[in-house]
């Protein structure tokens, strides 16, 4: 049972650049969450997904885009990566309304130059 | 809208000593209230929550205890360890928020031997 996974770990990109971060979760869960770190401000939620095939907008959605093909994965893509986006992203997974634990991943640091 | 506001760190403490790190929260109604750790290198686990005011939540000898009153959910315990050096977030969900997560902006604690 591995949990919540992300891929990649790190990843350096150019302004203007796009790239893909997978997440991934073998608990079943039914809403998955993607948020970014950034010094001194906590986690703050861009998008979540309260099943297989929906996706909602969280609180700082602009410049990325997700999709939830799978109730196991994810995905969360950034079209034309900007130095804003330099963060650390955290994706989560619950069960659903029924409990609130979120689960997190490891993380994965993007920096934009 | 809603809102939490934590101690800024770092704080550093010897070994056996009391920890107390505090969280204030502006939400309307009455929210649940979360603690979580990250520590180095991983993604955050919940420490401890409590739902209703009054409640008090505990794992592995932290503490924290819902107050209304104050409008706070200060993490206490009562003698650190090396191996609780990570960085604290305190976080609320808002009774009409779903099941997303509002959080502090961390607090990192080191503990020395």
């Amino acid at each position: 049972n591995a949990g919540v996974t992300q891929t990649p770990k790190f990843r350096v990109l150019k302004t203007g650049q796009s790239m893909t971060l997978l997440c991934a979760q073998d608990m079943n869960h039914e809403y998955m969450y993607w948020y970014r770190q950034d010094p001194g401000m906590g986690l703050r939620l861009i998008h979540y997904s309260v099943g297989e095939g929906t996706t909602a907008k969280g609180e700082v959605p602009d410049g990325y885009n997700v999709s939830r093909l799978k109730k196991q994965n994810f995905l969360l893509g950034l079209e034309s990566a900007a130095p804003s986006q330099t963060s650390v992203y955290f994706c989560a997974s619950s069960l659903g309304d029924t409990t609130y634990e979120q689960y997190f991943g490891p993380g994965t640091r993007l920096t934009v130059t | 809208g809603n809102s939490v506001t934590q101690m800024e760190g770092p704080v550093t403490l010897s070994e056996e000593a009391f920890l107390t790190i505090n969280c204030t929260y502006t939400a309307t109604g009455y929210p649940s209230l979360f603690w979580y750790v990250q520590y180095p290198g991983e993604g955050l686990q919940l420490l401890l929550k409590a739902t209703k005011a009054d409640d008090k939540g505990s794992n592995k000898g932290f503490e924290a205890t819902y107050r209304k009153e104050t409008t706070s959910f200060h993490l206490e315990k009562g003698s650190v360890q090396v191996s609780d050096s990570a960085v604290y977030f305190c976080a609320l969900r808002a009774l009409n928020a779903g099941n997303m997560l509002t959080f502090g902006g961390g607090t990192r604690l080191m503990v020395k031997p």
